[in-house]
């Protein structure tokens, strides 16, 4: 079956760095997205990576492992608006998107 | 952990024509489910809220005629795209919120539906 997995809650503290882990099991492999959702609110869109390696976007990197099945997304210089639910993505050969649980990320100041 | 189907997963339709997508809740009951639209790389964007056994709140700028939404059991909402015209293509995606066990803000997105209008 396809499977996502990322930690169910996090918590960190303000101004340090903070890594959301996200593993995969899917059929195949169209690339994988990060969002960011605050409560009640639509989720925001982070990242999309398809190559392996780091994409930097300012505070947020993501970086991809497609042989490993493996994705994290890096936070640095937390702020306490970045307290959300960070979700993983990943779109199949089918152009199906395969969604993780969501990890929540407190931030104390 | 939850389950959401959408159906069909990918449609092609003439302009003009109408199409359906359904969106399921497979192992909890969702009285509310959400209608996203995403374009690619870009955030979701939410089109409209469904509420079981009352009207659907369309968010602004989203005509309701076009976008007819019914929540007609706990576990289905369905989004009609009427008239499609191929600025209508698009990747439509839901989602359900599980109020079971506690878990209040949990949205559980479905695997997203391609429209594609000729």
């Amino acid at each position: 079956g396809q499977n996502i997995d990322q930690p169910t809650e996090m918590t960190a503290t303000e101004g340090a760095i903070v890594q959301i882990n996200c593993t995969y099991q899917t059929s195949g492999f169209n690339g994988l997205f990060w969002y960011q959702q605050h409560a009640g609110e639509a989720p925001t869109f982070l990242s999309y990576n398809v190559l392996d390696g780091l994409e930097e976007k300012g505070r947020f990197s993501s970086f991809l492992s497609r042989s490993k099945g493996y994705s994290y997304l890096l936070l640095k210089e937390l702020q306490m608006k970045d307290s959300a639910s960070y979700l993983c993505a990943v779109m199949d050969s089918n152009y199906q998107l395969i969604w993780g649980a969501g990890t929540k990320l407190i931030i104390k100041p | 952990g939850a389950v959401v189907s959408q159906h069909p997963s990918r449609v092609i339709c003439k302009s003009g024509t109408s199409v359906k997508i359904e969106c399921r809740s497979l192992d909890f009951q969702a009285t509310t489910m959400f209608w996203y639209r995403q374009f690619p790389k870009q955030s979701l964007m939410l089109m409209a809220t469904s509420n079981e056994g009352s009207k659907a709140t369309y968010e602004q700028g989203v005509e309701k005629d076009k976008f007819l939404i019914n929540h007609a059991s706990l576990t289905l909402s369905t989004l009609t795209v009427t008239s499609a015209h191929p600025e209508d293509s698009s990747f439509y995606i839901c989602s359900a919120r599980d109020l079971s066990g506690g878990h209040t803000d949990t949205q559980y997105f479905g695997p997203g539906t391609r429209l594609t209008v000729l």
